[in-house]
């Protein structure tokens, strides 16, 4: 009864390749995240949908494009993958339905990305 | 520029002691800061969160203190054990414009280890 789940657990590919992270979510909130934890431990926020509409775009190459089909799946896709990619990639999602200053990020288990 | 540093960087405790964990931060307007556990492998778990107005909050053994005017905060755990070692993150929440959409700043963690 996994709240956030991301696959793969782990991702190792060339440099140049093309790769996609999936991740949903079955806590019927409306918003998710995508993080970037780099070698240092700091997490970064990416991007976040509110109801599958982007509403957070932080600056990120444009060869990252996140998909939201629907409120409960927010995918990441990289394009053309560079060593300086390699980190642990977390979703997480949380109700904002409220738009109060307190809720709640639950996050995945992340996705350890390694580019060779 | 929004920073959040944390102290010390790691810590070595034996199982049953206390320890206290500090953070400090340059986030402004403020809206509301964070403590958060991820243990190793895993996405953080959120511990606490505390609004400008609110100084302390619990969480079974975790005690989380703020004080907004000098931008400082702290995480006291109580009874250590050994499923307390893991990192701890201070995240600290912007106030924008009464929403919040999770634009977190978050700490480089603080490595607790908590030995037999």
């Amino acid at each position: 009864d996994t709240a956030v789940s991301q696959t793969p657990k782990y991702l190792v590919t060339q440099m140049g390749n093309d790769k996609s992270i999936k991740c949903e979510q079955n806590l019927g909130h409306d918003t998710m995240y995508w993080y970037k934890q780099d070698s240092k431990k700091f997490l970064k926020i990416m991007f976040s949908y509110n109801n599958k509409e982007l509403i957070i775009n932080e600056t990120v190459p444009n060869r990252f494009s996140p998909k939201s089909p629907d409120k409960a799946h927010l995918n990441l896709h990289i394009n053309s993958l560079e060593l300086g990619d390699s980190a642990v990639y977390f979703c997480a999602s949380s109700q904002s339905r409220s738009r109060g200053r307190k809720e709640t990020q639950y996050f995945g288990p992340g996705t350890r990305l390694l580019v060779l | 520029k929004n920073q959040v540093e944390q102290s010390p960087q790691s810590l070595i405790i034996l199982e049953g002691k206390n320890c206290t964990l500090q953070c400090n931060y340059t986030v402004s307007p403020f809206s509301n800061l964070r403590w958060y556990k991820q243990d190793t492998g895993r996405g953080p778990v959120s511990l606490t969160i505390m609004t400008f107005s609110e100084n302390t909050k619990s969480n079974g053994r975790y005690t989380a203190t703020l004080d907004a005017d000098t931008k400082q905060s702290s995480l006291h755990i109580t009874a250590s054990q050994l499923s307390d070692s893991a990192s701890y993150i201070c995240v600290v929440g912007p106030n924008a414009g009464g929403t919040s959409y999770g634009k977190l700043t978050f700490g480089q963690g603080t490595i607790l280890t908590v030995h037999p």
